[in-house]
């Protein structure tokens, strides 16, 4: 049971590349978002899933694309990478929204675009 | 201004001492408070979850309280060990799960 991983663990971009950030989960948890972590500020919501097919914005969702395919995976695509993204970034699930049990969260993605 | 804030932003104890860590909220209701221990450059990991009518929450050595006529919530940690030095993270849980989080209470434990 690994839990939820996140690949890759590190990644420099340049102003303008796109990239995908990896989410897995191997717990079948339906409920799965993603939250970037920066200096000074709380983790913000970024997209979030309910199940497989189904997604919806957070608080931060400009700039960012997501899918649902599979109950295991949800991927976060960068459009257009901007100086603005650079930041640490968390995928977490859990069984359900209000799932007593509490998120589980990846070990991160720090990502630096230049 | 935050919704969530958290105090103090840093704090330095001996080992085998007490502590507490505040967060302070301006929105209710809420579904849940949670507080979440972050070791550097690892995911949050939960610690206690508690529902707006609870008032206390234990998980081992950390204690969750929460108090809704003050809007406050408090995470006490007893016995500190070394393996304690983390981020602290208070969030307001509401509804469909739009997590509310705090900027955190760094915790340094010096043997």
């Amino acid at each position: 049971n690994a839990g939820v991983t996140q690949t890759p663990k590190f990644q420099v971009l340049k102003t303008g590349q796109s990239m995908t950030l990896q989410c897995a989960q191997d717990m079948n948890h339906e409920y799965m978002s993603w939250y970037r972590q920066d200096p000074g500020m709380g983790l913000r919501l970024i997209h979030y899933s309910v199940g497989a097919g189904i997604t919806d914005q957070g608080e931060v969702p400009n700039g960012y694309n997501v899918s649902r395919s599979t109950t295991e995976d949800f991927p976060l695509r960068l459009l257009s990478a901007a100086p603005s993204q650079t930041s640490v970034y968390f995928c977490a699930s859990s069984y359900s929204p209000g799932d007593k049990i509490g998120y589980t969260f990846g070990s991160g993605t720090r990502l630096t675009v230049v | 201004k935050n919704q969530v804030e958290q105090s103090p932003q840093s704090l330095i104890i001996l080992e085998g001492k007490n502590c507490t860590l505040q967060c302070n909220y301006t929105v209710s209701p809420f579904s849940n408070l949670r507080w979440y221990k972050q070791d550097t450059g690892r995911g949050p990991v939960s610690l206690t979850i508690m529902t707006f009518s609870e008032n206390t929450k234990s998980n081992g050595r950390y204690t969750a309280t929460l108090d809704a006529d003050t809007k406050q919530s408090s995470l006490h940690i007893t016995a500190s060990q070394l393996s304690d030095s983390a981020s602290y993270i208070c969030a307001l849980g509401f509804g469909n799960e739009k997590l509310t989080f705090g900027t955190g209470t760094r915790l340094t434990i010096i043997p």
